[in-house]
């Protein structure tokens, strides 16, 4: 069974970092593309960055660009998000998901708040 | 970015009664590899977003038959042949032609 569980999200102050991790299980990790996807309290989903399987490409949404940075560990089946500078902005559900133009599994998401 | 606009953003539909989702976008959605990249995502309450369809009109693996999409190009539709109370939640499109990857802004679905 595929599993996909994320954790390290947590409360954080505005200008603060967060690494968040999600355990691949059920599936032969390195053989897939992996993205996070966020969502924040109340709103629709945003896609915030993907990486290739072996992490020679990674790609980001504008908002975190030079902030946050994927990246994965395919022996520990592991997908990673290293979140500095946090805005309030930044606030949200944050979910890894499987695959490279579609998501076909889903975590249960991590909730990261930013807030003095 | 390509930009997503779903219409209506909230619909309630009486149980056994169809129902219609239109989802448009800024650019062409068909790649030069002749597949077009439009997904459909159902968020039911509580839970992370599951794929519904795939390529504009293909039903992921164990998703019921009562769900299809249409569409070419920039206008695409996900419909519902009978709405069932396990239906609930909210439907998102999804491109991913082109970087970054955008969402609809979801169209909640309730019923009466």
């Amino acid at each position: 069974e595929v599993q996909l569980v994320e954790s390290g999200g947590g409360l954080v102050q505005p200008g603060g970092s967060l690494r968040l991790s999600c355990a691949a299980s059920g599936f032969t990790f390195s053989s897939y593309w992996m993205s996070w996807v966020r969502q924040a309290p109340g709103k629709g989903l945003e896609w915030v960055a993907n990486i290739k399987q072996d992490g020679s490409e990674k790609y980001y949404v504008d908002s975190v660009k030079g902030r946050f940075t994927i990246s994965r560990d395919n022996a520990k089946n592991s997908l990673y998000l290293q979140m500095n500078s946090l805005r309030a902005e930044d606030t949200a559900v944050y979910y890894c998901a499987r695959g490279t133009r579609s998501y076909d599994y889903w975590g249960q998401g991590t909730l990261v708040t930013v807030s003095s | 970015d390509i930009v997503m606009t779903q219409t209506p953003l909230s619909l309630s539909v009486t149980p056994g009664q169809p129902a219609s989702i239109s989802c448009k976008s800024s650019q062409s959605l068909l790649h030069s590899d002749g597949k077009t990249y439009l997904y459909w995502y159902l968020q039911k309450p509580g839970q992370p977003p599951q794929l519904l369809i795939y390529e504009v009109s293909n039903r992921f693996s164990g998703v019921p038959d009562r769900f299809s999409g249409s569409g070419s190009g920039t206008d695409f539709t996900l419909k519902i042949s009978r709405v069932e109370a396990e239906d609930v939640g909210v439907y998102y499109c999804m491109q991913s032609i082109q970087l970054p990857f955008t969402f609809g802004p979801g169209t909640k679905v309730d019923i009466k």
